[in-house]
């Protein structure tokens, strides 16, 4: 099957520009998550998608970030305005079922987004 | 609240070197715990998890023994090799879907 795809692998904006990025799950996976990696810190869990629905975002940083998932399948998460503190690399990853344990995540490869 | 710790990198090693990774947890309950990998340009994929204490998780000659007593998931390998060189994540679950990371560990073997 094919993977969970993410585009683009690398944006560079200017500071108070808009971004999207995209993530395509591994089709039939209904639960879809967004992570983020800031300057070699720590992976965060951003949201979780079941279907079209957001069960979890907490981890959303504030309102500048939106993340859709219309029809339950692919998912945007839109930066507007960016700042420079968004920079890092952006992770999606999809499940069959939620808990890791029980279900494999897979994950993307991620965007890698530069705010200058 | 939850969260986790693991060594700061990088961490260089010659080949067949043994390699350890600490790994320290803080959690409420019973989590479950894992080691993802990111090799270069790649995501991140599982390497290995345990579900409860005691259990040993293993693959590809990486191994990882669940301390409750000691909250830890120390990452080992006998032998590397050149092309372990990768990011490693030490990272656990709670209740619910998501995962709570460590910063992650660079890891880079040489010939």
């Amino acid at each position: 099957e094919a993977g969970v795809t993410q585009f683009p692998s690398h944006s560079v904006i200017e500071k108070g520009q808009t971004v999207t990025l995209r993530c395509d799950p591994i089709s039939g996976h209904d639960n879809l998550y967004w992570y983020r990696r800031v300057m070699g810190k720590e992976i965060k869990f951003l949201l979780h998608f079941v279907k079209e629905s957001k069960q979890d975002e907490s981890g959303m940083p504030n309102n500048r970030f939106l993340a859709e998932r219309t029809g339950g399948t692919y998912s945007t998460l839109k930066v507007q305005p960016a700042e420079l503190e968004d920079s890092g690399v952006y992770f999606c990853a999809s499940s069959r079922g939620q808990g890791p344990s029980n279900y494999g995540y897979t994950f993307g490869s991620g965007t890698r987004l530069t705010v200058v | 609240g939850n969260s986790v710790t693991q060594m700061e990198g990088p961490v260089t090693l010659s080949e067949e070197a043994f390699l350890t990774i600490n790994c320290t947890y803080t959690a409420t309950g019973y989590p479950s715990l894992f080691w993802y990998v990111q090799y270069p340009g790649e995501g991140l994929q599982l390497l290995l998890k345990a579900t409860k204490a005691d259990d040993k998780g293993s693959n590809k000659g990486f191994e990882a023994t669940y301390r409750k007593e000691t909250t830890s998931f120390h990452l080992e390998k006998g032998s590397v090799q050149v092309s372990d060189s990768a990011v490693y994540f030490c990272a656990l679950s709670p209740q619910g879907g998501k995962l709570i990371f460590g910063q992650g560990t660079e890891l880079s073997v040489k010939p």
